[in-house]
């Protein structure tokens, strides 16, 4: 099956410094990238849709200064985020919908990553 | 919000047992997916029943879905103890995948 590789699985920083994830889609192209926030025992809420060549759009109430979202290519999209604060520990999840599918019926996940600032 | 609802939060169970879960969303839907979490894990797509289907069978998962009452459900038979994670449905109607609440099963052997 499609394979989502998202590194990393976690990281711990310091607080103020900024963080990269990377969401890669290995063996099909993605059009779509979606990036998903989870806080411990809670659901996933959707923070952003990344579209490939073009600018993020992000929910209400995600500050777009703060989680950069950049998806140049077709196979990878990056969240950064920017001067991370402890309330900003999380983990972050992205999904990428296979470019041959014209629903979301393929959309695949990755492993997600978890962030702890100190 | 768009996010769905599922109840229970949590169930416990035994092996051997059934467990039933529900899912309730608020807006009109293409189709509802059920997913899976093992703790601290990525997801793992189940099941995924279309608007004008009525009910699915995959393995020891049955899903129905009731578009007029807005709700769906998800049954597995037979629990195991490695069934223990939790499961979240998921609806999309345009361009997102909007996901409910959770429900966390932990099956006892």
């Amino acid at each position: 099956g499609a394979v989502v590789s998202q590194h990393p699985s976690w990281v711990i920083c310091k607080s103020g410094t900024s963080v990269k994830i990377e969401c890669r889609s290995l063996d099909f192209q993605a059009t779509t990238m979606f990036w998903y926030r989870q806080f411990p025992k809670q659901s996933l809420m959707l923070m952003a849709t990344s579209n490939e060549g073009s600018k993020a759009t992000y929910e209400q109430g995600v500050e777009k200064d703060k989680f950069l979202i950049n998806h140049a290519s077709l196979t990878l999209s990056t969240l950064t985020v920017t001067s991370a604060h402890p309330e900003d520990s999380s983990f972050y999840i992205c999904s990428a919908r296979d470019i041959r599918g014209g629903t979301l019926e393929k959309l695949f996940f990755g492993s997600g990553t978890q962030l702890s600032v100190l | 919000s768009q996010q769905g609802e599922e109840d229970p939060q949590a169930l416990s169970i035994q092996e051997g047992e059934n467990a039933t879960m529900n899912c309730s969303y608020k807006t009109s839907i293409n189709n509802l997916q059920w997913y899976r979490q093992n703790s601290g894990r990525g997801l793992v797509h189940l099941i995924l029943i279309r608007s004008n289907e009525r009910e699915k069978h995959s393995g020891r998962l049955r899903v129905t879905l009731d578009t007029s009452k807005k709700s769906s459900s998800l049954l597995i038979t037979a629990s195991r103890a490695a069934d223990t994670a939790s499961y979240f449905c998921a609806t999309s109607n345009t361009d997102k995948l909007i996901f409910g609440t959770g429900t966390r099963l932990q099956v006892f052997p």
